[in-house]
């Protein structure tokens, strides 16, 4: 079981918009700046898309946008493309007895 | 451009040490940034392992910290993985990748090595 939990699965059709959201606790995603989100296409390693809650990489889409409230973080997709279909991750540091790194349990994105 | 390159056994023997290698170029470990191993059972998610920082201070997540060693060889530009006493749980694709020190994300990725553990 993953610390932090995502959504299973998400679809949405060409040109819409959909959000992944991402749920921990007040250890993790609700006490630290420090959520990154990860595209995985298929037989490929994982990609940065977002780190630092908000912030996009050089060479990343602004079709992608990242935010947090509270304890849950979010990925807003907008302007859905036939590329875009992949798994997504997030993932958070947290420390409680010792610094660690968790991630969601992946979110599988169908573009209809 | 930085570049990630994992290599290593792809068959252990349940309760043998796995130990795997990320030769990295285009960027010099010694310079800094935290270098570290994520892991990924077939059909599942993400696990981080654990980071070094080139001079030697080493993260590993609690839940595999008793079996897990990872060193750093600046000389070759490398740093390894080390997983003792494994199990069929421990089969995964294995990516070893670059952390932003003190940010905690990963923006350098190896492509990948799976270790299957079977007898």
């Amino acid at each position: 079981q993953s610390a932090l939990t995502q959504p299973a699965s998400v679809s949405g059709s060409p040109g819409q918009s959909i959000t992944i959201s991402c749920s921990g606790t007040s250890s993790d995603v609700g006490g630290y700046n420090y959520v990154s989100w990860y595209q995985q296409h298929p037989g490929k390693a994982p990609k940065l898309m977002i780190y630092e809650v908000t912030t996009r990489p050089s060479g990343v889409s602004n079709r992608f946008s990242g935010s947090k409230s509270g304890n849950t973080a979010s990925l807003t997709i907008s302007g859905l493309q036939a590329e875009d279909e992949a798994d997504y991750y997030c993932s958070s540091y947290t420390f409680t007895s010792a610094v660690d790194v968790v991630f969601g349990g992946g979110t599988k994105l169908t573009v209809l | 451009q930085v570049q990630l390159q994992e290599s290593g056994p792809g068959l252990v023997k349940p309760s043998e040490t796995l130990s795997l290698t990320c030769a990295v170029s285009g960027y010099s470990i010694s310079r800094g940034y935290y270098w570290g191993w994520i892991r990924q059972p077939p059909g599942k998610g993400l696990e981080w392992i654990g980071f070094i920082f080139h001079s030697g201070n080493i993260f590993y997540t609690p839940s595999l910290r008793s079996r897990v060693t990872i060193l750093v060889d600046t000389s070759k530009n490398q740093f390894s993985l080390r997983l003792s006493s494994v199990t069929a749980a421990d089969t995964a694709l294995y990516y070893c990748a670059r952390t932003v020190t003190s940010q905690y994300y990963f923006d350098y990725w190896g492509q990948g090595i799976l270790v299957t553990v079977s007898s």
